[in-house]
């Protein structure tokens, strides 16, 4: 199985202020064949289902804000929200679907400073 | 507006069986992947099983392949997981999620429900 780790555990971020969570996994994700990462980034509100910010590693989903943004290749990919809002505390995940089983990370938990 | 709906959960003892339902609306069922995705208490995100949009391809976590079976009903757009053998480590929200992919193999997961508890305990 590939195994996701995410990174850090919890970071507190001042509102308007940058956060950046980094997820790596343990083999590479990139699909030579389509130059593709099999990457993906949820946020997970208190009592809510995860809901899908980014694929592809880069891909923004539609209606996700542009403060959100997924960068990184083969093994080390990151999550940057530009400019933290109250609305973005969450827990966020990484996901790969290079291949089965599908693995997310432990989870990063971000809050207001 | 997709919508996913699942029931079937509750507190059932170890060694028993639970099958939980999924009914879908809102997008044809019948094109897409779908999967079953667990969160233990306090936990992070498992993925336990998916399915092709046919149903002909079906694929598990090593913890429940032999116990748990994924199947759908296309005509009925259901998806449903049925649970044998239950643990206690099975104790987990359980959530229906589509799949973006519409193939065979499972990608990202676009919608989810609301999820539904299941306990294992005696």
């Amino acid at each position: 199985d590939i195994v996701m780790t995410q990174s850090p555990d919890s970071l507190a971020v001042s509102l308007g202020e940058r956060a950046t969570i980094n997820c790596k996994s343990s083999q590479s994700v990139l699909y030579s064949s389509n130059n593709k990462n099999y990457l993906a980034w949820y946020q997970q509100r208190p009592g809510q289902p995860p809901k899908l910010l980014i694929f592809w590693a880069s891909t923004r989903e539609s209606g996700v804000p542009d403060r959100f943004t997924g960068s990184g290749s083969g093994t080390d990919f990151s999550l940057t929200i530009s400019s933290l809002q109250a609305e973005d505390v969450a827990f966020y995940y990484c996901q790969q679907y290079y291949t089965t089983p599908l693995t997310f990370g432990g989870g990063t938990k971000v809050e207001i400073k | 507006e997709v919508q996913l709906l699942e029931s079937g959960g509750g507190l059932i003892q170890p060694g028993e069986s639970l099958r939980l339902s999924c009914a879908a609306s809102g997008f044809t069922f019948s094109s897409y992947v779908m999967n079953w995705v667990r969160q233990a208490p306090g936990k992070g995100l498992e993925w336990v099983s998916g399915i092709s949009s046919s149903g002909a391809g079906a694929f598990y976590r090593d913890s429940v392949k032999g116990r748990f079976t994924i199947s759908r009903d296309n005509s009925k757009n259901m998806l449903y997981l049925q649970m044998n053998s239950l643990r206690a480590d099975d104790t987990a929200v359980y959530y229906c999620a589509k799949d973006r992919a519409w193939e065979v193999l499972p990608h990202f997961l676009d919608y989810w429900g609301q999820g539904i508890l299941v306990t294992v305990s005696s």
